[in-house]
């Protein structure tokens, strides 16, 4: 079955920590996406890549860093330096972002818990 | 502006109809996104419409589009207990070379027994 999965499903962190959140996809598509998700607040963009080796900053990227050395995987750190860091992180792909139709499948997310 | 507008709550008998309605800015968009999400999971595209289309209908669900006033809704009619989620709208707009996708901030669906 092609899809998206992201894990843990729960992650503990304590303060001054970093951590790292796992995003993997077998759809072979080439965009990738990583939203952090804030009660009444929708989905905030935070790094998405085009393509491996390239990533570019969303909305709310001080505080986490990404990288995309495989087309299939595109993991996320959240630094010490995010002073929030408590949310549910999403993951999502698409075929690419050239297109008009660029519907994004999203991964069951990740929940972070700073202690 | 990138900004797209939606209730935040919404309260339904079960077997009634449902009506989520949401406002978008980019009166250039060309793909609008309705996704569902159920508690702790991820999102689902529910369904999408055409900037050309000004209205989409599968089964229960029905989309209703209005470019001139860049107003989305999407109805559910014979509402479930299962159809309880949060319903998030989304438009696609062209920024340099690409597309994103912007989101609203979702409506969270209650229907009641």
């Amino acid at each position: 079955d092609g899809g998206i999965t992201q894990s843990p499903k729960y992650l503990f962190r304590k303060e001054g920590q970093n951590v790292t959140l796992s995003c993997e996809q077998n759809l072979n598509h080439d965009a990738m996406y990583w939203y952090r998700q804030d009660p009444g607040q929708g989905l905030r963009l935070i790094y998405y890549s085009q393509i491996v080796n390239d990533f570019q900053k969303g909305d709310i990227a001080e505080g986490y860093s990404v990288s995309r050395e495989k087309k299939e995987s595109f993991p996320l750190t959240v630094t010490s330096a995010q002073k929030n860091p408590t949310a549910f992180y999403l993951c999502a792909s698409s075929i690419d972002r050239g297109r008009a139709y660029n519907e994004q499948f999203f991964g069951p997310g990740t929940r972070l818990t700073v202690l | 502006g990138e900004d797209v507008e939606q209730s935040l709550f919404l309260s339904v008998r079960e077997g009634d109809s449902s009506v989520i309605n949401c406002t978008y800015t980019d009166s250039s968009s060309t793909y609008l996104y309705w996704y569902k999400q159920e508690p702790g999971a991820g999102l689902q595209l529910l369904t999408y419409i055409f900037s050309n289309m000004d209205m989409k209908q599968d089964q229960r669900l029905t989309v209703l589009l209005n470019k001139k006033d860049t107003h989305l809704s999407r109805r559910i009619a014979d509402t479930q207990t299962g159809d309880s989620a949060i319903y998030f709208c989304a438009e696609s707009i062209r920024r340099d070379s690409s597309y994103k996708l912007i989101f609203g901030s979702g409506t969270r669906l209650l229907v009641r027994p």
